[in-house]
């Protein structure tokens, strides 16, 4: 079974801190996403990774950035968090350019306080 | 800009009923579009996914029907189960932007015993 796991299921910051969100897929897939869910929304895509060390934007960049150094590794950074920043946020991954099926992880509950 | 409509919003069904969602696109490049099923306190899992080569694809009780020419597709829950209660997800993929995928508003089903 593919496993996705994200660093913590709930975190709560403050206003300006730097937050590290990680993910890690156990599969060797190649392609890893950042997703927040809020409601009435959807998913709606923050950044994309096909490869180590590349990046591509989503539908939602804008004050976000990742970071892919390894392979299973996939990480959302919010340089500085604001309280617009408070959601859900998903990461998934899938085995390669083209397929389709997507493999989430739990999420992450964030709270900017 | 919402490239995929979902609706309703809630829904709420009778133990034994038939469960309706539907979903529009606009973008005709799209050539997948999977159902996404989400459970409290997990991540999304793919349901079942259908190609506009095709009209309806049935596995088990759920269902998807596809309607090419209104750009629409729909998720039917037959005997709808208390257990099928969820957030469910319609999303669509153009063939070009390999796994990427657009996701709908959601919708979130309630079934009463």
């Amino acid at each position: 079974d593919v496993k996705v796991t994200q660093s913590s299921r709930y975190l709560v910051k403050r206003t300006g801190e730097k937050v590290f969100l990680e993910c890690v897929q156990d599969m060797d897939h190649e392609n890893m996403f950042w997703y927040r869910q809020d409601p009435g929304l959807g998913l709606r895509l923050i950044y994309f990774s096909y490869d180590v060390k590349m990046k591509e934007k989503g539908d939602i960049p804008e004050g976000y950035s990742v970071s892919r150094e390894k392979k299973e590794r996939f990480s959302l950074i919010l340089e500085s968090a604001s309280t617009n920043q408070t959601s859900m946020y998903l990461c998934a991954s899938s085995l390669l350019r083209g397929r389709e099926t997507q493999y989430f992880g739990p999420g992450t509950r964030l709270l900017v306080l | 800009q919402q490239q995929v409509k979902q609706s309703p919003q809630s829904l709420i069904v009778q133990k034994g009923g038939i469960s309706i969602i539907n979903c529009a696109y606009e973008n005709t490049a799209f050539d997948y579009f999977p159902w996404y099923q989400q459970f409290p306190g997990k991540g999304p899992a793919l349901l079942i996914a259908i190609r506009p080569d095709v009209s309806e694809k049935k596995e088990g009780r759920f269902t998807i029907s596809f309607n090419k020419s209104a750009k629409q597709f729909s998720l039917h829950i037959m005997d709808s189960q208390p257990g099928d209660s969820a957030t469910y997800f319609c999303a669509a993929r153009k063939e070009t932007s390999g796994s990427r995928l657009t996701f709908g508003e959601g919708t979130q089903l309630t079934v009463n015993p």
